[in-house]
């Protein structure tokens, strides 16, 4: 099993452009979700999906979207890039049940020039 | 009041040292807690999660979990090297579709 795989790792936007950062897991986990850690911080939570079709917002919603219309996908599209948004982004996944263990993926790197 | 803090460190300890780490959060709804290891440049890897009072063993790791004080511990024997990165904990609270609340972490240094 690959585990939670993101593409790409580094990104350089420019102030407007638009992207989509890719996440997909192939451990059949219903859970998905996007973090952001800018330095020195903890995780702070994008969005986060239950299950195919089903996304709802986290603490650091605005400026992103999600879709999810598969279990295994789950992307980010950035909107509009903006300084604010440079950040490493994490996806993550994980199981529902007792443990709800995350998942976490390599990360993408992303500086907004 | 933040809902999950940790002191950011570093904190310094000679190998072979037990490291404590430690973490506060303020909702007492609060119903399942992780470690997790962050190396630098990395992503976060879990270490151990704790659901009950008391300690938790997994080889040279304990968790320790007091709810009453709203405390969880991560103390680290026999400390080597390979330990020193960034140490997040994190709190899932009740009804919160498996979301966690991270605190900003804890740089640990096991210096040599």
């Amino acid at each position: 099993n690959a585990g939670v795989t993101q593409t790409p790792k580094f990104r350089i936007l420019k102030i407007g452009q638009s992207m989509t950062l890719q996440c997909a897991q192939d451990m059949n986990h219903n859970y998905m979700y996007w973090y952001r850690q800018d330095p020195g911080m903890g995780l702070k939570l994008i969005y986060y999906s239950v299950g195919a079709g089903i996304t709802d917002k986290g603490e650091v919603p605005n400026g992103y979207n999600v879709s999810r219309s598969t279990t295994e996908d789950f992307p980010l599209r950035l909107e509009l890039a903006a300084p604010s948004q440079t950040s490493v982004y994490f996806c993550a996944s994980s199981y529902t049940g007792e443990t709800d263990t995350q998942y976490f993926g390599p990360g993408t790197r992303l500086t907004v020039l | 009041q933040k809902e999950v803090e940790q002191n950011s460190g570093p904190l310094s300890v000679p190998e072979g040292a037990i490291a404590s780490l430690n973490c506060t959060y303020s909702d007492r709804g609060s119903q399942s807690f992780f470690w997790y290891r962050q190396y630098s440049g990395k992503s976060p890897e879990l270490i151990m999660f704790i659901y009950s009072n008391g300690d938790k063993e997994d080889g040279r790791f304990t968790a320790q979990l007091n709810k009453a004080s709203q405390y969880v511990s991560l103390l680290i024997r026999d400390s080597q090297p390979s330990d020193s990165a960034t140490y997040l904990c994190a709190v899932k609270r009740t009804g919160t579709a498996s979301k966690l609340t991270f605190g900003t972490g804890t740089r640990l240094q096991v210096t040599l």
